[in-house]
């Protein structure tokens, strides 16, 4: 059974670029989350997909952050006009959908905008 | 919403002591867990554990839900262990199955 991934593992990108990451989570889960994980902190939620259904964003996800997931496999979160803020780990999660729900997280993208 | 507070912020300890961190949460909640966050900042599932008491290997948990608040315990430790713990919660009031986490417990092992 393989866990959660996450590509790439590192970004450096400079201000203003668009940035796109990748999530694959284990293949029999169908809940799918994303967090970001700012220097000394823990992860806050950004949002979270039911199958293909986006179903809460939190008010960290601005208008320039979008998140998808074609049928309800892997997501993608593409950030736009990248700012020196956006720099952070983001993390996916995923869990399934009945009995237990517990989360197992992938190994994060490291986001650098120079 | 629900918050989370995990204390001490810091530990040091020498190989071998044990050690007991401790997570607080304001609110009913349906999950609770545990991760250790290696240096490459991987987040390592330890314990799901929203009531009772489970134990794996040297690392046990308790969590009192009536009394809102979860321990995690560290006995022999190696310098392995070291790391930040989280804790994370669900809160029970919620919709959408988000876990929020306590800022972290940072746990030094010396040799």
């Amino acid at each position: 059974d393989t866990g959660v991934s996450q590509d790439p593992r590192h970004k450096i990108t400079k201000r203003g670029q668009n940035v796109t990451f990748r999530c694959d989570p284990i293949s029999e889960h169908n809940r799918l989350y994303w967090y970001r994980q700012t220097l000394g902190q823990g992860p806050e939620f950004l949002t979270y997909f039911q199958n293909e259904a986006q179903l809460e964003k939190s008010r960290l996800l601005s208008d320039r952050f979008s998140a998808e997931r074609p049928k309800g496999s892997f997501s993608t979160l593409e950030i736009q006009r990248t700012e020196q803020g956006d720099s952070a780990m983001y993390l996916c999660a995923s869990s399934l959908n009945r009995g237990v729900g517990e989360q197992y997280f992938g190994p994060g993208t490291r986001l650098t905008v120079t | 919403g629900i918050q989370v507070e995990q204390s001490p912020p810091d530990l040091i300890l020498q190989e071998g002591a044990n050690s007991t961190l401790r997570c607080n949460f304001s609110d009913s909640v349906n999950n609770l867990q545990w991760f250790h966050q290696n240096p490459w900042g991987q987040l390592i599932n330890l314990f799901y554990i929203p009531s009772g008491t489970k134990q794996n290997g040297r690392l046990s948990a308790t969590t009192v839900a009536t009394e809102r608040y979860s321990l995690l315990y560290i006995s022999s430790s190696q310098t392995t262990d070291s790391g930040v713990y989280f804790c994370a919660v669900e809160s029970s009031g919620g919709s959408n199955y988000k876990l929020t986490f306590g800022k972290g417990t940072l746990l030094t092992v010396n040799p």
